[in-house]
């Protein structure tokens, strides 16, 4: 069974890091490019990162260019978002979702996605 | 960066009903390559967004065949025939042809 499990939400102070994780499994997760999409309480989603299959290439939106940093390490199976000088505004419940490489061509295709992870920035 | 505008923002529906969902660009979703990458998630009440259209058209693996994705351009509409109740939650357009991908607003299916 395909699964996507993220941790490492919590409650920080505005400035702070934090680094968010999504455990993957049922799947080959080298062949994956994984997602990161956010959803701010009580409104709609925003994509934040993609990460391409052997991670060397990335892709943000301005908003958090600069400050978030998406990775993989396909031997732990495992995909992170580090970030940095965290904002009000980055508050949201942060989902992590696949892209087999078999639709790459296909568009996002984001066909599964983690249960979430969620950051509060507050002081 | 593009706007997806959905609506209408509730479609309340009576279940065996059809519903259609409105998503307008602001700009033309083809891609140089010829291809529209144009998505469609449903999130249901409590859970994550699962995928149910990509390119326009085509139906995700094991998403039911009422699910019927349209357009082309800038204009795009998701048909819903025969609205069961697993059906009812919050309808998001996203497109990934031009940078930053973007999601719309969403659209909730609700009951009348």
């Amino acid at each position: 069974e395909v699964q996507l499990v993220e941790s490492g939400g919590g409650l920080v102070q505005p400035g702070s890091p934090l680094k968010l994780s999504c455990a993957a499994s049922g799947f080959t997760f080298s062949s994956n490019w994984l997602n990161w999409i956010r959803q701010a309480p009580g409104k709609g989603l925003e994509w934040v990162a993609s990460i391409n299959p052997d991670g060397s290439s990335t892709y943000y939106p301005d908003t958090v260019k600069g400050r978030f940093v998406v990775s993989k390490d396909n031997a732990k199976n495992t995909g992170y978002l580090q970030m940095n000088n965290l904002r009000s505004e980055d508050t949201a419940m942060y989902y992590c979702a696949r892209t087999d490489d078999y639709y790459s061509g296909d568009g996002y295709v984001m066909d599964a996605w983690g249960q979430g992870a969620s950051v509060t920035v507050s002081s | 960066d593009v706007v997806l505008t959905q609506t209408p923002v509730a479609q309340p529906v009576t279940l065996g009903d059809q519903a259609s969902i409105s998503c307008r660009s602001s700009q033309s979703l083809v891609h140089s390559n010829g291809n529209t990458y144009l998505e469609w998630y449903l999130q249901k009440p409590g859970q994550s967004p699962q995928l149910l259209i990509y390119k326009v058209s085509n139906r995700f693996s094991g998403v039911p065949d009422r699910f019927i994705g349209s357009g082309s351009g800038s204009d795009f509409t998701l048909k819903i025939s025969r609205v069961e109740p697993e059906d009812l939650g919050v309808y998001y357009c996203f497109q990934a042809t031009h940078d930053p991908n973007t999601f719309g607003a969403g659209t909730k299916l609700e009951l009348k």
